[in-house]
């Protein structure tokens, strides 16, 4: 089966770092997406872990833990146009499916 | 990264009706999917569409209801039949190229599907 949980909501403020954490159990599990959506726009792709570790991209970082079944997405110097829901994403499964998490919405407040 | 249109952006149908979304991707690619996003929800997958054969459907969706074709590498569709209000939603595109640590899954803009 697939169960993915992360945080319902979270608010940061500008300029500072947060750490969004996403818990997956997921069976045959390949590797995790995590993707931005803001309101009425369709999701971005930010990055895909499939090896334990952190990997930074900018602002963004994403870290994988396989043997604990966590992954976390970083966010440095946060702006504004940060707010978004953080979406988690575990590939695994039969026909390597990718299943979502209901996704955590980001307030960065001024 | 692959650029992925869908037609129509949006649309406002009446109940038993149908409607047919086009998902078109500049580049060839071994996997696309369909999904669907409810208001204030995540995403759920409708089915993976397979070039050349039957689709195959996620729990809770079947053919009739959810008709898709995949022609080619670059083209695929989505059919919403016999819709009701609660088909109202977000039906989103999605591609998946290389594989590996390189992988991305990209989606397409999406199309807004209000049922009457």
């Amino acid at each position: 089966g697939q169960n993915i949980d992360q945080p319902t909501e979270m608010t940061a403020t500008e300029g500072a770092i947060v750490q969004i954490n996403c818990t997956y159990q997921t069976s045959g599990f390949n590797g995790l997406f995590w993707y931005q959506q803001h309101a009425g726009e369709a999701p971005t792709f930010l990055s895909y872990n499939v090896l334990d570790g952190l990997e930074e991209k900018g602002r963004f970082s994403s870290f994988l833990s396989r043997s604990k079944g966590y992954s976390y997405l970083l966010l440095k110097e946060l702006q504004m146009k940060d707010s978004a829901s953080y979406l988690c994403a575990a590939r695994g499964g039969g026909y390597q499916k990718v299943t979502f998490g209901t996704g955590t919405k980001l307030q960065v407040i001024p | 990264s692959a650029v992925i249109s869908q037609k129509p952006s949006r649309d406002i149908c009446q109940r038993g009706t149908s409607l047919t979304i086009q998902c078109q991707v500049d580049s060839q690619v071994t996997m696309m999917f369909w999904y669907r996003q409810q208001p204030g929800q995540s995403l759920t997958l409708i089915a993976t569409a397979n070039q050349g054969s039957e689709a195959t459907y996620e729990s809770g969706f079947v053919i009739d209801k959810f008709p898709i074709s995949r022609p080619n590498l670059t083209f695929s569709t989505l059919t919403v039949s016999n819709m009701s209000p609660e088909d109202s939603s977000i039906y989103l595109c999605s591609v998946r190229s290389a594989g590996g640590p390189g992988e991305t899954q990209y989606f397409g803009p999406g199309t807004r599907l209000l049922v009457l």
